[in-house]
């Protein structure tokens, strides 16, 4: 089966500059999820949604990050403008249903911001 | 806020011995409670989970316990190996949409 692709795979920007990050979950998943994860920190979970819908974004910083789920399949993360801590590996995962079954993850997108 | 404990954040064991590493949590709903290792470069990947309603589950020389009226969880590695070298998270689901958590993460360290 194929896994969670995540694209790009590194990315740097300046400061107030914007930045978008592009997930396909597994075929079929119904559940996906995007996570922050700052350098030497477990993933922060930022948003969940259920199909093409949002389930939990408390944890999205919302003035500056937005994201969205087509026809609950692929999913795009953006921010702007970006800040020098958002600098932090950005995680895609998803799953057949939320919580009961362990998550897959893609290799995340790395993003610097100077 | 709920959250998930985890300690120790670094650990060194001998090739062949065993590892353990220990987490707590704060919802008592919890009922999900998987195990994550991380490589350099690479996202989480699940190697073993357990519901509340078993106290134990092993899987080769990996196995986890639960105890949840204490509320804390163990990962048990035994005949560690080079290999085993990486991060490991542990989480739990909490909130009635069953969001996983992570712990801060253990770096461990299989020396030769």
């Amino acid at each position: 089966e194929a896994g969670v692709a995540q694209s790009p795979r590194y990315k740097i920007i300046e400061k107030r500059q914007s930045v978008a990050f592009w997930c396909n979950p597994i075929s079929g998943h119904a559940t996906l999820y995007w996570y922050q994860q700052i350098l030497g920190q477990g993933p922060k979970l930022l948003i969940q949604f259920q199909n093409n819908g949002v389930v939990d974004d408390s944890q999205l910083p919302k003035d500056r990050f937005s994201a969205e789920r087509l026809k609950g399949v692929d999913s795009t993360l953006k921010i702007q403008p970006a800040k020098l801590e958002d600098s932090a590996v950005y995680l895609c995962a998803s799953s057949p249903a939320p919580g009961r079954y362990g998550y897959t993850f893609g290799s995340g997108t790395r993003l610097t911001v100077v | 806020g709920e959250n998930v404990e985890q300690h120790p954040s670094t650990l060194s064991v001998q090739e062949g011995d065993s590892a353990v590493i220990k987490c707590t949590y704060s919802d008592s709903a919890s009922n999900y409670f998987p195990w994550y290792k991380q490589e350099l470069g690479k996202g989480p990947q699940l190697i073993i989970d357990i519901r509340s309603n078993v106290g134990e589950k092993k899987d080769q020389r990996i196995a986890v316990t639960l105890n949840k009226t204490a509320k804390h969880f163990s990962l048990h590695i035994t005949e560690t190996q080079p290999e085993d070298s990486a991060v490991y998270f542990c989480a739990a689901s909490i909130g009635r949409d069953d969001k996983i958590i992570f712990g801060k993460g253990t770096r461990l360290h299989i020396l030769p």
